[in-house]
């Protein structure tokens, strides 16, 4: 089983809608939960940081975190065109492990 | 403003040569880190350094080496050893945690596409 889980998508939705975004990890010492996105030919942007469980809302974004399912999310409201990205998230106990990412684009 | 900066953006190499990627932070950053992103494969840990003139390999280090000579600065060197070498290349940098588990994201650097012709 490998640490961190990540559907590669692409998912596909249309502008305004929730978009969901999740992982699934394996390791119960993982405590620093992260988000970033990465735009075509540029390097990942930190989008949301959260330590241990419960949620933290940044603007149109949400991280929750449920560590007792080893499986943490991100959503997106009122999605829009400049949301087409890459998102990759990232957990760490003693070191970052990041997921291969899923690709979301946002159809005007 | 604060941030990483890699050169060259793109860099093409021939058979057989050595190429070196830059990369210069100007955040104060301890840590430093190299990774390459290949389509599918996600991002991949070359080599890290936590502190002047101290290194560590990574998951996938073979054909590439590093230096960490000044704080600002980790060059990374692909070698002709390196047999698979065209990908895209990014440097990061982080703040170093106290206690166990501590630990603080990352700031990436735009990358070097490196492709070999």
């Amino acid at each position: 089983q490998k640490e961190v889980e990540q559907d590669p998508g692409p998912l596909s939705v249309p502008e305004g809608a929730i978009v969901s975004l999740n992982c699934t990890y394996s390791n119960s010492a993982f405590q620093y939960f992260m988000w970033y996105r990465q735009y075509s030919r540029k390097g990942p942007e930190l989008l949301m940081y959260t330590y241990s469980s419960g949620n933290k809302e940044d603007g149109r974004f949400t991280a929750q975190v449920d560590k007792s399912s080893k499986y943490i999310s991100l959503f997106i409201r009122d999605s829009q065109p400049s949301d087409s990205a890459t998102y990759l998230c990232a957990m760490s106990a003693d070191k970052i492990i990041f997921g291969k990412g899923t690709r979301l684009h946002i159809l005007p | 403003d604060g941030g990483i900066t890699q050169s060259p953006k793109y860099l093409f190499r021939k058979e057989g040569q050595n190429v070196t990627l830059s990369c210069e932070q100007n955040l104060n950053h301890d840590a430093m880190y190299w990774y390459r992103q290949d389509p599918g494969q996600g991002l991949r840990l070359i080599y890290y350094s936590q502190i002047v003139n101290d290194f560590q390999k990574g998951d996938i280090a073979e054909g590439y080496s590093v230096s960490r000579e000044k704080k600002e600065s980790f060059p990374l060197t692909v070698t002709s050893a390196q047999k698979n070498p065209t990908a895209f290349y990014l440097c990061a940098s982080s703040r170093t945690g106290t206690g166990a588990g501590k630990n603080y994201g990352y700031t990436f650097g735009s990358g070097t596409r490196l492709t070999v012709v």
